[in-house]
């Protein structure tokens, strides 16, 4: 099952801008995780935020965790092209097998 | 850092026939995969965990006997998808973490099956 809602679906912005990427989960978590997806290819994990967090950096990246609204969002800054991709935050269950439960994912594209 | 191979990234095979999904951990032990499946557009719908040395566990709605998923070493998951038809047309994915937590999970490239 999926974890929640993904906002936007999808976005098109200029390189250069920022895109901002919301997610909503409905469990309690212990972390919360973001992941990349390129047309056609497999996940790459970008940047893991635990519950005891609010605010995590990773170069252009950057990942906000509101543990009482259930609700993460990351912004990538100074966009480029190559950032064109779909993003998908996840939650792990740990009570069950440690799996990955996934949002809806947010299309994003980056016109140069 | 971790990595996981993925094989064959593409297949197309003809409906009834039988098809083999490859998913190594290559540096890390595994005891856990985890594999995917995914619609065009969509998000990544878990279809089972493959746990090494045992049965897998499929989530539901999934059928284990057209899904079959086989754990035989700590490094190799397979996902062999029997008798396929159309419908089994989709992108397929595989992932292990190295079970510690808050820890990301590795997933391998894919794989684009197509039924005729």
């Amino acid at each position: 099952s999926q974890q929640g809602e993904e906002d936007p679906q999808a976005l098109s912005i200029q390189e250069g801008e920022n895109a901002t990427m919301n997610c909503s989960y409905k469990t309690s978590i212990n972390n919360l995780q973001w992941y990349r997806q390129n047309s056609g290819r497999g996940l790459v994990h970008l940047i893991l935020i635990r519950s005891n967090e609010r605010e995590k950096h990773s170069g252009r990246l950057r990942v906000t965790l509101d543990t009482s609204k259930k609700s993460s969002s990351l912004l990538i800054t100074a966009s480029r092209a190559a950032d064109t991709a779909s993003y998908f935050c996840a939650t792990v269950d740990y009570n069950q097998g440690g799996k990955l439960i996934f949002g809806q994912g947010t299309e994003l594209s980056v016109k140069p | 850092g971790a990595v996981v191979s993925q094989h064959p990234s593409r297949v197309i095979c003809k409906s009834g026939t039988s098809v083999k999904i490859e998913c190594r951990s290559l540096d890390f032990q595994a005891t856990t995969m985890f594999w995917y499946r995914q619609f065009p557009k969509k998000s990544l719908m878990l279809m089972a965990t493959s746990n090494e040395g045992s049965k897998a566990t499929y989530e539901q709605g999934v059928e284990k006997d057209k899904f079959l998923i086989n754990h035989a070493s700590l490094t190799l998951s397979t996902l062999t998808v029997t008798s396929a038809h159309p419908e089994d047309s989709s992108f397929y994915i595989c992932s292990a973490g190295e079970r510690r937590v808050d820890y990301g999970y590795t997933f391998g490239s894919g794989t684009r099956l197509t039924v005729v």
